[in-house]
């Protein structure tokens, strides 16, 4: 039982090139979480998926796009990456059981992204 | 409209003293509100969290925190600190569930051999 695991652990890109950062969870969770961390801000929801073919935008989605391929894998696409998308980037992922307040999140281990 | 205030990007405590991490939120509706823990280049794993009852919660590694409605605090707490508590804590608030979560921006402590 892996978890939440992400590729890659750390990738450079050039301004304008374009990659997928790759998350998989293990625990059949339906719900999938992109995040984004930055000095001194914290983490902030780039986009989520509540379930199987469904995605919604979160609190910073301009330049990224997301793709919930199956139940497992929820990917984050930068299709023109610029420098200031260099960042620390986080999947997680919950399930809602029978109550919402025994419902927990799982976090990967993270992809540091440095665009030039 | 949700956010978090944590009072000192840094703390430092001696090794066995007490831990006291404060965190402030406002939200226009009755919030969750959780704790986090980050150790270096790790994800984030979940201390606490507060839902609805009792107002006094236990997490993991010896933490606490206590949900004041008046105060709008929710401060993390641990009666003696020790060297594995050096991380990074974030505290958390949404109207419900994980998908509006709002995190503040974090503090880092030290603990002092």
């Amino acid at each position: 039982n892996a978890g939440v695991t992400q590729t890659p652990k750390f990738q450079v890109l050039k301004t304008g090139q374009s990659m997928t950062l790759q998350c998989a969870q293990d625990m059949n969770h339906n719900s999938m979480y992109w995040y984004r961390q930055d000095p001194g801000m914290g983490l902030r929801l780039i986009y989520y998926s509540a379930s199987e073919g469904t995605t919604d935008k979160g609190e910073v989605p301009n330049g990224y796009n997301v793709s919930r391929l199956n139940k497992r894998e929820f990917s984050l696409r930068l299709e023109s990456a610029a420098p200031s998308q260099t960042s620390v980037y986080f999947c997680a992922s919950s399930e809602p059981v029978t109550s919402v307040p025994e419902e927990t999140q799982y976090f990967g281990p993270g992809t540091r992204l440095l665009v030039l | 409209a949700q956010s978090v205030t944590q009072l000192g990007s840094h703390v430092s405590v001696s090794e066995g003293a007490l831990v006291l991490l404060r965190c402030n939120y406002s939200s226009s509706v009755p919030p969750y509100l959780f704790w986090y823990v980050q150790y270096p280049n790790q994800g984030l794993q979940l201390l606490l969290k507060y839902t609805t009852g009792a107002t006094l919660v236990k997490g993991i590694n010896g933490f606490e925190a206590e949900f004041k409605k008046s105060e709008t605090s929710f401060h993390l707490t641990k009666p003696s600190a020790h060297m594995s508590d050096a991380a990074e804590y974030f505290c958390a608030v949404s109207p419900r569930g994980y998908q509006k979560v709002t995190f503040g921006t974090g503090t880092k402590l030290q603990v002092i051999p």
